[in-house]
């Protein structure tokens, strides 16, 4: 069955690098699109970047040149990469599979990353 | 950037009461490109509309939603107490994809 699973640090420093993995099963790299999508905590969501399917990738410009995002098809992970990381970066990281429609039909658990000065 | 305003920011509601939420897009979206989330407290986003009106597989059919251009609606026509939740609505149409702000459901 399609799964979807976030892995990466509880805490990262002030004005480091956040390195999350989001490892999915149950479908190819190749064939759907997979997203980064934040939520601080009691806030709100917001879309930060996708990995589409052909390999490209876009970004939400409010994550400027800060964020980074990438994949291995052969082990079935994509990876975020965002840093000088502030305080307001403290969120839970979803990533979700994303169909044509632009809808996320299915997320991962999601890794609450707090950042520490 | 799409911004979805959404309304009312909370809801209380009885249990079998009819409850609708508004969502009003910056400019206009395709409804193909228009869908709603609910989310409980501590897990991820959970896919209940798609494309304006369609449920998702297993969603109930109390759920339903409707709208064109730049409003869109989110009804529970019975709300039951596994209802309760943070709902949102999002757009798929335009860099950056968007969610509204969210709509709270408690119980009265």
């Amino acid at each position: 069955q399609v799964q979807l699973k976030e892995t990466g640090p509880d805490l990262v420093q002030l004005t480091q690098t956040l390195s999350i993995t989001c490892t999915v099963s149950g479908f190819s790299l190749t064939t759907y699109n997979v997203h980064w999508v934040r939520q601080p905590p009691g806030k709100g969501l917001e879309w930060m970047g996708a990995m589409w399917n052909g390999g490209g990738t876009d970004y939400n410009s409010a994550f400027k040149s800060r964020l980074s995002i990438s994949r291995d098809t052969s082990k079935s992970q994509v990876f975020l990469k965002m840093n000088s990381l502030q305080t307001d970066d403290t969120a839970k990281y979803f990533c979700a599979r994303r169909k044509g429609s632009g809808y996320f039909d299915y997320w991962g658990q999601g890794v609450m990353v707090t950042v520490s000065s | 950037a799409i911004v979805l305003n959404q309304s009312p920011s909370s809801i209380i509601a009885s249990q079998g009461e009819k409850v609708t939420i508004t969502c009003r897009a910056s400019s206009s979206i395709s409804s193909n490109y228009l869908h709603w989330y609910q989310q409980k407290p501590g897990a991820f986003p959970k896919l209940v509309i798609y494309s304006t009106s369609y449920r998702a597989s297993g969603v109930p059919s109390r759920f339903s939603g409707s709208g064109s251009g730049t409003s869109y609606s989110f009804t529970i026509s019975r709300v039951e107490a596994e209802d309760v939740a943070t709902y949102y609505c999002q757009q798929g149409s335009s860099n950056p994809y968007t969610f509204g702000a969210g709509t709270k459901l408690e119980l009265k």
